[in-house]
């Protein structure tokens, strides 16, 4: 069974740090595309960073550019978000989702919610 | 960005009414197009990709068309289950983005 595990959210103040953590399962982690996509209270989805199998290749939103590093240990089945500078409007749960967009996000874990006020 | 419209924003349907969503792309996305749905308080869960493909265990009563910039997701008899929110996204180029999604509520 493929299971997503997502940890490291909680309560920060605006300018302060968090790291997300994506525990993996049941699937071969290092052949896949793993993203992060987040999900404001009340509002759609948005889809913040995504990097590929080996780590040779990122993608972040405009929005959290230059404050997020997504990272993957693929002895671990781990995925990682790095988050620098938060802002109020970083505050949403946050999910991993595997696989490539083209094939779309076919698991999802149960989401951390970060909550960025002062 | 592309920009991915859906309608109706929301909707109120009985169970076993035939249920339609409409999603537009700002430009052609060829067949780029996954369809996720959204009870509230979990996560999404992945119904249609490249357009019209199933996804693995999702039942049949479920079906999606189109290409370029148009696309359908249609329920052909509704179940209890199948109230949530849905989710167009395009997967033609990053940023991958979303819908603003369509409420599926009970009459």
């Amino acid at each position: 069974e493929v299971q997503l595990v997502e940890s490291g959210g909680g309560l920060v103040q605006p300018g302060g740090s968090l790291r997300l953590s994506c525990a993996t399962s049941g699937f071969t982690f290092s052949s896949y595309t793993m993203n992060w996509v987040r999900q404001a209270p009340e509002k759609g989805l948005e889809s913040v960073s995504a990097m590929t199998e080996s780590g040779g290749s990122t993608y972040y939103s405009d929005s959290v550019k230059g404050r997020f590093t997504i990272s993957r240990d693929n002895s671990k089945n781990t995925l990682y978000l790095q988050m620098n500078n938060l802002r109020a409007e970083d505050t949403a749960v946050y999910y991993c989702a595997k696989g490539h967009r083209r094939d779309g996000y076919s698991s999802w874990g149960q989401g951390t919610l970060v909550t960025v006020s002062s | 960005d592309i920009q991915m419209t859906q309608s109706p924003s929301s909707l109120s349907a009985s169970v076993g009414d035939r249920v339609t969503i409409t999603c537009r792309a700002s430009q052609s996305i060829s067949n780029y197009l996954n369809w996720y749905y959204q009870k509230p308080g979990k996560a999404p869960e992945l119904l249609i990709y490249a357009a019209s493909s199933l996804q693995s265990g999702v039942p049949s009563r479920f079906s999606a068309s189109g290409s370029g910039t148009d696309f359908t997701l249609t329920i052909s008899s509704l179940q209890a289950e199948d109230f949530a929110t849905y989710y167009c996204q395009q997967s033609y180029s990053n940023p991958p983005t979303f819908g603003g999604g369509t409420k599926v509520e009970i009459k």
